[in-house]
């Protein structure tokens, strides 16, 4: 079975510093990986997601992640905090619906991330 | 493009009443998702179409849980009778397929609290 785990479920950094939200992932079959961002009292949004082309995937916002299969990682960076990017972001590994074709995602739970003046 | 529609934004019931969510997908999209968040919690998917016709409903609890998604395109989410423990915000979400590469579009979510 495929499975997400995000480390840290609260993560606090300061305007202008680095940010690091860590994802790991357990899957029988090349996995493909995104990265959502949920602002309050609002859907998921598509921040940036793993296909199997390049391992370096750069999204919106600034945001860019790097697929390590080795270490078996999708951890989201990002150079530079802004007060705009508080919000909870959420990994997901795409897995097979019913042992189907199709396609469906499974979400870790969720890191929140704080952002400091 | 319009996004995905869900109404209605907020629900409170009380245990044993029913409430029915209603989704509109991006015109287009032939995968319709509803997923179940718990506060603290990532989506979990209760079921999801391609078109009007069930792919996976193994998360559904069918006792209580209906959907359906007459015509292919507006899908309907019904808990009779609700339970506490289905306080949560419903997202509806949609894709052009069910291809593992696909990039799903979320509604806004409804908001349902059981007392």
């Amino acid at each position: 079975a495929q499975s997400v785990t995000q480390l840290g479920s609260h993560v606090s950094v300061s305007e202008g510093a680095l940010v690091l939200l860590r994802c790991n992932y357990s899957s029988s079959v090349p996995p493909y990986l995104f990265w959502y961002v949920q602002y309050p009292n609002q859907g998921l949004q598509l921040l940036l997601k793993y296909t199997s082309a390049a391992t370096l995937v750069k999204g919106i916002n600034g945001f860019e992640a790097e697929f390590k299969k080795s270490e078996t990682s999708f951890h989201l960076t990002k150079p530079s905090a802004h007060m705009s990017d508080a919000a909870e972001y959420f990994c997901a590994v795409s897995t097979d619906a019913g042992g189907t074709s199709y396609g469906k995602l499974t979400f870790g739970q969720g890191t929140i991330l704080t952002v400091h003046p | 493009e319009a996004g995905v529609a869900q109404s209605p934004r907020y629900k409170i019931i009380e245990k044993r009443q029913s409430v029915a969510f209603w989704c509109n997908p991006i015109s287009g999209h032939a995968t319709l998702y509803w997923y179940q968040q718990i506060l603290g919690q990532g989506p979990k998917l209760l079921i999801q179409f391609q078109n009007n016709g069930v792919v996976d409903d193994s998360q559904l609890p069918k006792d209580r849980f209906s959907a359906e998604r007459l015509k292919g395109v507006d899908s309907t989410l019904k808990i009779q009778p609700a339970k506490l423990e289905d306080s949560a915000v419903y997202l509806c979400a949609s894709s052009f397929s069910s291809f593992r590469t696909d990039t799903q579009y979320f509604g806004p979510g409804t908001r349902l609290t059981v007392l």
